[in-house]
C-alpha cells in the first residue's frame, strides 16, 4: 500500500472548521483516499473516501489536490465529539485484498 | 445500526488460559474479515485476514498457533488467543469489506484482553 504522511496531532477550538492534511506522493491511479477516525476505546469508523473529486457528506468534506499528492478532511464545525485519532489511508484492491492499513494518524484535540 | 459486532468487549483472564473474540457481520454476508490489534497510544496493526472456508492468512511476525482464527460462515470470525500471557493484553478490533477499493470498511467495537 502506498504510504501517507499525517501530523501527528493538531488541536482546533470548538465550533471552527478544522483542516486535517494528508499527503500521498506516491500514489497510484488506481488508489482511492480514505479517511477513518477512533474515538478513544472505541474501533475505527469510515468518515469519507474519494478518487479524483472533493467530496462531502454528513460528517465531513475531503478535499483532493489536482495532482492527487495530497489531500485534506474538512469537519466543518469542530464539536468535543469530533476528539479522535484521524487515518488517511490509500487502497488499492488489486494489491492489498481489501486490506486496510493503518498509519500512525492524527491526533485531533478540540478545545471548549 | 452497527454493521459490525464484536464480543466481548472486555476480557480479563488468567495466564495461561485460552480466549474466543466473536466478530459477526451483520449487516452481509463477508468471505474476508479482518483481525487487528492494538497496543496504548499506538495504531492498529493488521494481525490476520480470515477467509471463510479456509485457512487465515497471517501477517508477517504473527503467530499462527497463538492466534488461532476460525471463519467458520460468512458471518462469524472468532480469534482465539490461545495460552495468553500478559503481553497479549491488548485492544483487539475485526473488520469487515464489502469488497473493492471504491467500499468502506467497516469495524467492530473492540475487545479489551487484559491477561493477569
Amino acid at each position: 500500500d502506498a504510504k501517507t504522511t499525517q501530523p501527528n496531532s493538531m488541536e482546533s477550538n470548538e465550533e471552527e472548521p478544522v483542516h486535517l492534511p494528508c499527503n500521498h506522493s506516491t500514489i497510484s491511479g488506481t488508489d482511492y483516499i480514505h479517511w477513518y477516525r477512533q474515538l478513544p476505546s472505541q474501533g475505527p469508523e469510515y468518515v469519507i473516501h474519494g478518487l479524483t473529486s472533493n467530496v462531502n457528506n454528513r460528517m465531513a468534506s475531503l478535499a483532493i489536490a489536482e495532482d492527487r499528492k495530497s489531500s485534506t478532511l474538512i469537519l466543518h464545525r469542530a464539536t468535543l465529539r469530533d476528539a479522535a485519532v484521524y487515518y488517511c489511508i490509500l487502497r488499492d484492491v488489486k494489491t492489498s485484498y481489501d486490506k486496510v492499513i493503518f498509519g500512525p494518524g492524527t491526533s485531533l484535540s478540540v478545545i471548549p | 445500526g452497527a454493521v459490525v459486532s464484536q464480543h466481548p468487549s472486555r476480557v480479563i483472564c488468567k495466564s495461561g488460559t485460552s480466549v474466543k473474540i466473536e466478530c459477526r457481520s451483520l449487516d452481509f454476508q463477508a468471505t474476508t474479515m479482518f483481525w487487528y490489534r492494538q497496543f496504548p497510544k499506538q495504531s492498529l496493526m493488521l494481525m490476520a485476514t480470515s477467509n471463510e472456508g479456509s485457512k487465515a492468512t497471517y501477517e508477517q511476525g504473527v503467530e499462527k498457533d497463538k492466534f488461532l482464527i476460525n471463519h467458520a460462515s460468512l458471518t462469524l470470525s472468532t480469534l482465539t488467543v490461545t495460552s495468553a500471557h500478559p503481553e497479549d493484553s491488548s485492544f483487539y478490533i475485526c473488520s469487515v469489506v464489502r469488497g473493492g477499493r471504491n467500499t468502506e470498511a467497516f469495524f467492530g467495537q473492540g475487545t479489551r484482553l487484559t491477561v493477569v
